[in-house]
């Protein structure tokens, strides 16, 4: 799997709009850009993934550029709840191969203040 | 989406013993993948497990120490033997489903 670079912490407002980064500069023509969160002492939750498009669902919106080497998870209203550690993981997006696994690095643990 | 259950929730052990940890999934699914998660860590991948063939285990991780089963496409179960406190994690069963990977609750082992 690629390999992906997120900020170790970031702080949002409640209320605001959350913008989590994700860097993936050697991402392969066939990997998806997969995000999930973990919230302390659950596991870990899928949120939205995307090839090149951008891909909008009832929980986040994901924004990938053009050159597909980064991403933006965008959470439009963020609550208290998403308090979580965001994980970035790039991915082949159908079986076969021992790289259709995924792997996890450290996250971005963001944290919703009041 | 699939739903995934695991027993126990958690659980506390003493060192020496074996503990068998059981993964539910209300759908069929063929791929199936044991993570740990140690304290204030991220998650490592254990092994996987597909239904029909043998688990495949990561580095650092062997069958002794953590035998698998697979019966059929809706379950499995992740012994942790012989456990030591090092063995005090979160494990988590995993499933594919589509193109989208999901996870159980995990479950919380303290090993004294």
């Amino acid at each position: 799997d690629a390999k992906t670079t997120q900020p170790t912490s970031m702080d949002c407002a409640e209320g605001r709009a959350a913008n989590l980064p994700c860097n993936h500069s050697t991402i392969s023509g066939n990997e998806y850009v997969y995000w999930y969160r973990q919230i302390h002492s659950q596991g870990p939750q899928y949120i939205i993934h995307g090839l090149k498009n951008n891909e909008t669902n009832e929980m986040a919106s994901l924004i990938i550029t053009e050159d597909r080497k980064s991403s933006t998870l965008i959470l439009p209203h963020a609550t208290l709840r998403d308090t979580a550690v965001y994980y970035c993981i790039v991915r082949v997006a159908r079986s076969g191969g021992s790289n259709y696994k995924l792997t996890f690095g450290k996250g971005t643990l963001l944290t919703v203040n009041p | 989406s699939a739903v995934i259950s695991q027993k126990p929730s958690r659980d506390i052990c003493q060192r020496g013993t074996s503990l068998t940890i059981q993964c539910q999934v209300d759908s069929q699914v063929t791929m199936m993948f044991w993570y740990r998660q140690q304290p204030g860590q991220s998650l490592t991948l254990i092994a996987t497990a597909n239904q029909g063939s043998e688990a495949t285990y990561e580095s650092g991780f062997v069958i002794d120490k953590f035998p698998i089963s697979r019966p059929n496409l809706t379950f499995s179960t992740l012994t942790v033997s012989n456990m030591s406190p090092e063995d005090s994690s979160i494990y988590l069963c995993s499933v594919i489903l589509g193109d989208t990977q999901y996870f159980g609750p995990g479950t919380r082992l303290t090993v004294l």
